[in-house]
């Protein structure tokens, strides 16, 4: 099984942009995503049905259909610009990562 | 706060054993599955293994089983991830990351990483 994520997706500053997730999985468990940016750990943004941890802006937001799982990020701001990583985690405590998505902020 | 701290930078040579922690705080270590992630430079992220300290239950991705050897010591709140002999290609960052508890649980908190570098 795997997770597959466009490898580069670029948005206009203030704009919505939206990034995928497609995988078997995906059907039976929610997606969690990830924001890394360079030289610092992975941070958990969205995880479950759409829930958001504490200190992650809202304009952060997840949604699911089928076997696609969806980062949006409503009116994104420069400091947005990361690596995006979906995940996914079975009831076995087995995880999968896809392969990652770079956001630029134009 | 829940905390993970990880080891510090390592540079070993191919065929040498080691071992990498990382130390909770703040929380139940045992209650919550810890896993080991991999990015090799340049990379994305890779799931190596997850244990659950209670019972040190370990399931490792089939990629990384045999390769490494994923531990905790209850009595101290930390975790280990471990090879027998170093290859060049294990060269990367190494993260360990607690999971959330509930439904659909996510890897909620990160340590800072541990640099392993493996030279010929």
């Amino acid at each position: 099984s795997e997770l597959t994520q466009d490898p580069d997706v670029s948005v206009a500053l203030g704009q919505t942009v939206r990034i995928t997730c497609q995988g078997d999985s995906l059907r039976s468990y929610y997606a969690s995503w990830y924001q890394q940016k360079p030289g610092q750990a992975p941070v958990v943004v969205i995880f479950g049905k759409n829930n958001r941890p504490s200190g992650i802006p809202d304009r952060f937001s997840g949604s699911s259909s089928g076997a696609t799982a969806s980062l949006t990020i409503t009116g994104t701001q420069a400091e947005d610009e990361a690596d995006y990583y979906c995940n996914s985690r079975d009831s076995t405590a087995t995880h999968l990562f896809g392969g990652g998505t770079k956001l630029t902020v134009l | 706060e829940v905390q993970l701290v990880q080891s510090g930078v390592e540079v070993k040579k191919a065929g040498e054993s080691l071992r990498i922690s990382c130390k909770v705080s703040g929380d139940s270590f045992t209650r919550s599955w810890i896993a080991w992630v991999r990015q090799m430079p340049g990379k994305g992220l890779e799931w190596m293994g997850i244990i659950y300290p209670s019972d040190s239950d370990t399931r490792y991705n089939p990629s990384f089983r045999g390769q490494v050897t994923i531990s905790a010591d209850r009595s101290i709140s930390t975790a280990y991830l471990q090879w027998n002999s170093l290859k060049t290609s294990d060269t990367a960052m190494y993260y360990c990351a607690r999971e959330s508890s509930g439904f659909s649980p996510a890897l909620e908190y990160w340590g800072q990483g541990t640099l392993v570098t493996v030279s010929s």
